[in-house]
């Protein structure tokens, strides 16, 4: 089974609406971070947001928010007021603290915003 | 830039070659990150080091073996060349190992590899 999920190999938004970027997760570890990566066209590789398996609250990081629901297995990026620089490769990625603290990438989603 | 420095920015070279990648953290970082972005493979972690020591290990090749040197700086090692090892690689670096300053992570610009 995969460990990490990305079903949206493509999303187009509007500037300045809000867009969401779907993940899904996989583990059976009770200890996890997830986390949220940018990569632009020029190939930089670009963190995000954190969240981990026990925090209470959404993470948050000005326009990014990461919509975390435990029960569900899902850690959606939201990206508020979109912008052209927005335009990107966005990964999700989980690190199984418990289990050697590898990293697992999902295969990506091109996000296009539309001036 | 992030404050992260990685070199060679490109690299050429021959099946069978032997090569060393080098990633310079940022001031006070005590933890490095190595990751291989290709084609076929999509992005995938290889390895962590913090403060010298190897913390966490993903799917890195026996070939290829990594270290971090006293100075913080670290190096990743990939020999025995083959033409998919063609790739992007980039390191990363945090200021620890775990919590919130070890989980924001600073990427370098990456040495892409072409191997012929």
């Amino acid at each position: 089974a995969q460990k990490i999920t990305q079903t949206q190999p493509g999303m187009f938004v509007q500037e300045k609406e809000a867009v969401t970027l779907d993940c899904t997760y996989d583990t059976s570890d009770p200890s996890y971070g997830l986390f949220w990566y940018k990569q632009p066209s020029s190939g930089e590789m670009i963190f995000l947001i954190y969240q981990g398996s026990y925090d209470q609250q959404n993470a948050t990081e000005g326009r990014y928010s990461l919509n975390f629901q435990k029960a569900r297995k899902s850690a959606n990026l939201v990206i508020s007021a979109s912008q052209l620089g927005d335009s990107a490769m966005y990964f999700c990625a989980m690190r199984e603290e418990n289990r050697g603290n590898q990293f697992y990438f999902g295969t990506g989603t091109s996000l296009t915003v539309i001036p | 830039d992030s404050g992260v420095t990685q070199t060679p920015k490109h690299l050429i070279t021959a099946t069978g070659q032997r090569v060393t990648l080098r990633c310079s953290p940022r001031s006070g970082d005590l933890s490095v990150y190595w990751y291989q972005q290709s084609l076929d493979q999509g992005l995938q972690f290889l390895i962590q080091y913090y403060n010298g020591e190897e913390r966490a290990k993903g799917n890195i090749l026996e070939r290829f073996s990594a270290q971090q040197f006293p100075d913080l700086h670290s190096e990743l090692n990939l020999s025995s060349l083959e033409l998919g090892d063609s790739a992007l690689y980039f390191c990363a670096s945090s200021r620890t190992s775990g919590g919130a300053f070890g989980n924001e992570q600073f990427f370098g610009p990456g040495t892409r590899l072409t191997v012929l």
